[in-house]
């Protein structure tokens, strides 16, 4: 397996743009993760899914930031409009659900979001 | 929530010694993962070992999970070895990993 799949790498964008960030998680694994990391806040999740549906949004830090989940293969995180403060790298995550899941959360390699 | 600490927060090494990175938690949980960060930011799994002890080549960790901690050893240290280790555990009550706060690990040649 190719492991969980995260474009664009880098992202360099202008305060005010709209910035979608993709994932693709491994193929069987039921549940998918955004995670953000910044050197104030370390890693913190933002929300996960299960079986392409919402459960916790709560760490979505305002309106301007949704997720989507529109079949299993494939995730977005939009930030709009974008902000200074939105700069950091976003992490995206997949594991199996239940008593499949031996091995744990994998993580992408991270989207590196540069707003200025 | 629950809440996990690491220890050291930064250790520096020369190439060859050993080492011994606590993580602590403070609830029971299902699942707990030790985690690699690369220079390039790389998020690289470890271990998952929500109980007992696992080994792999130069690293190995052991987790109590009735006492609420867990150790990562790494023997040998290469200056590959560099990065930020992460301990991340998933509470009972939940489905998601919450992190530490990271050992940041410099070995010198």
């Amino acid at each position: 397996d190719a492991g969980v799949i995260q474009s664009p790498r880098h992202e360099v964008t202008e305060m005010g743009q709209e910035v979608t960030l993709r994932c693709k998680p491994i193929s069987g694994h039921d549940y998918l993760f955004w995670y953000r990391q910044t050197m104030m806040r370390g890693l913190e999740l933002l929300i996960y899914f299960n079986n392409n549906v919402p459960i916790d949004d709560s760490g979505m830090p305002e309106d301007r930031f949704s997720a989507k989940m529109p079949n299993a293969s494939f995730s977005t995180l939009k930030i709009q409009p974008s902000e200074p403060r939105d700069s950091a790298v976003y992490f995206c995550a997949s594991r199996r659900g239940g008593t499949l899941n031996n091995y744990g959360y994998t993580f992408g390699s991270g989207t590196r979001l540069t707003v200025v | 929530g629950i809440q996990v600490e690491q220890s050291p927060p930064d250790l520096i090494l020369q190439e060859g010694a050993n080492s011994t990175l606590r993580c602590n938690f403070s609830d029971s949980v299902n699942n707990l993962q030790w985690f690699h960060q690369n220079p390039w930011g790389q998020l690289i799994n470890l271990f998952y070992i929500p109980s007992g002890t696992k080994q792999n080549g130069r690293l190995s960790a052991t987790t109590v999970a009735t006492e609420r901690y867990s150790l990562l050893y790494i023997s040998s240290s290469q200056t590959t070895d560099s990065g930020v280790y992460f301990c991340a555990v998933e509470e009972t009550s939940g489905s998601r990993l919450t992190f530490g706060e990271g050992t940041q690990l410099t070995v010198n040649p």
